[in-house]
């Protein structure tokens, strides 16, 4: 059973046009994470919700906001999509803070973006 | 912040025990390090995690050295399944995780 839910696994967009890309999960983790994954990079984090409090990474471009109405949906909603933004964006759950806690993360199986 | 140096790419035999190193020695003492694995196009799928003793599970066994500075993954009897790009990680300020770039292992017939 699908634990952390991306929709949907293939989004294309136009350059300029906005799009938003969802996650949900089932786990009720306090904690929800967008990662971009470009060709051949590893998972890079954007940024990440614990329960409310938001919490953007420094180089995570304006571009790039996130909505989490309640603990089981989070969402990527990218503004103004360049050639560049074309990735796969991996959503992940934890229950508590990873890292320093005998925690770990939960990965959906992603949303492929291209951008034409 | 805690950083981990990992080989880029390896093969290993199908039925062979795969060994797969990693070095962390900026670890700070009460960082996990933690095993993903990522199969063509799909998400990350955890492996195991350890903070100072060996763990096991019916995955694979984490080598973890005494001073903490570098650990092992085992692939006790690799499959053609087992090809992926493999991360150790540790955590970073504020209690996040950061992927590395990771070792390409492929399981070779």
């Amino acid at each position: 059973d699908a634990m952390v839910i991306q929709n949907p696994r293939y989004q294309v967009t136009q350059f300029g046009k906005p799009v938003t890309l969802s996650c949900s999960q089932t786990l009720n983790h306090n904690v929800m994470y967008w990662y971009q994954q470009k060709s051949s990079q590893a998972p890079k984090l954007l940024f990440h919700y614990y329960d409310k409090d938001f919490n953007n990474e420094a180089d995570t471009p304006d571009n790039f906001q996130s909505r989490r109405p309640n603990t089981s949906f989070c969402f990527l909603d990218i503004r103004s999509p360049g050639l560049g933004d074309a990735a796969m964006y991996l959503c992940a759950t934890s229950r508590l803070w990873t890292g320093i806690s005998n925690e770990k993360l939960f990965f959906g199986s992603g949303t492929q973006l291209s951008v034409l | 912040d805690a950083k981990t140096t990992q080989p880029p790419s390896m093969d290993c035999a199908e039925g062979r025990a795969a060994n797969l190193p990693c070095n962390h020695s900026t670890i700070s003492g009460n960082e996990y390090v933690y095993w993903y694995r990522q199969i063509h196009s799909q998400g990350p799928q955890y492996i195991i995690h350890g903070l100072k003793n060996n763990e096991t599970n019916e995955m694979a066994s984490l080598i973890i050295t005494e001073d903490r500075k570098s650990s092992t993954l085992i692939l006790p009897h690799a499959t053609l399944r087992d090809t992926a790009v493999y991360y150790c990680i540790v955590g970073y300020g504020n209690n996040r995780l950061a992927f590395g770039k990771g070792n390409q292992v492929v399981v070779i017939p």
